[in-house]
């Protein structure tokens, strides 16, 4: 089944303990990006990539890093999380951007809470 | 820069009336625009684009949406809602002249009663 598979769901940590959400996507798709969601302010594009070691940032990067060494997987890292990166993160995948076949598949969330 | 605008926090409206939800955009060259909508307990699902050609595009679960270049805006619409419209939808946009940054706006939550 074609899919964008992020984990974990849910994550509870503390105040700059580094940690990794990952993103992988079976559609050999060339664009991958991250976003989070908080309520009123939408999503909001944290980091793209439009291929293999093609990283750039999105509107908002600050405090998170990631990395595209396979075509697969994007993961997101948070070097020392803050509460305010308490958010609902998305990963998303498109086979390519500017042509008719641009289309956003979406992982199903990662819920995480910095305490 | 490019920015996209959806003016109304909720939509309420009977099933079987219209349903519009409005969307704005701001870019410095053409527009990319995208509707996509999340369901409650679902992901985030891919409804229709304008990328270019016909004003009008069709998208998925009988939406379609309307660019208009004078008025800078691309409204979503249905003829007749249904309950299982009810959701959160999201506008966004891309600047065909700009980079491969994509903008979201805040989100429409649609609300359909039966």
């Amino acid at each position: 089944e074609a899919q964008v598979t992020q984990n974990p769901r849910y994550l509870i940590t503390v105040t700059g303990k580094k940690l990794t959400v990952t993103c992988s996507q079976n559609m050999n798709h060339e664009y991958m990006s991250w976003y989070r969601q908080d309520p009123g302010l939408g999503l909001r594009q944290i980091y793209y990539s439009m291929n293999v070691e093609v990283t750039d940032k999105g509107d908002v990067p600050e405090g998170y890093k990631v990395s595209r060494k396979e075509k697969r997987n994007f993961p997101l890292i948070l070097e020392s999380p803050s509460p305010n990166q308490t958010s609902l993160y998305f990963c998303a995948s498109s086979l390519s951007v500017g042509a008719s076949n641009e289309k956003l598949f979406f992982g199903s969330g990662t819920q995480l809470s910095v305490l | 820069a490019q920015s996209v605008a959806q003016p109304e926090d909720q939509v309420n409206v009977a099933e079987g009336n219209p349903l519009t939800v409005k969307c704005t955009y701001s870019v410095s060259g053409n527009p990319y625009l995208f509707w996509y909508v999340q369901y409650p307990n679902r992901g985030l699902q891919f409804l229709l684009k304008y990328i270019t050609g016909d004003n009008l595009v069709k998208g998925s679960y009988g939406f379609e949406a309307e660019f208009n270049k004078s008025q800078t805006s691309f409204h979503l619409k249905k003829p007749s809602a249904l309950v299982s419209d009810s959701a959160l939808y999201f506008c966004a946009v891309r600047d065909e002249w700009g980079d491969y940054k994509l903008s979201f706006g805040a989100g429409t939550t649609v609300t359909v009663r039966a």
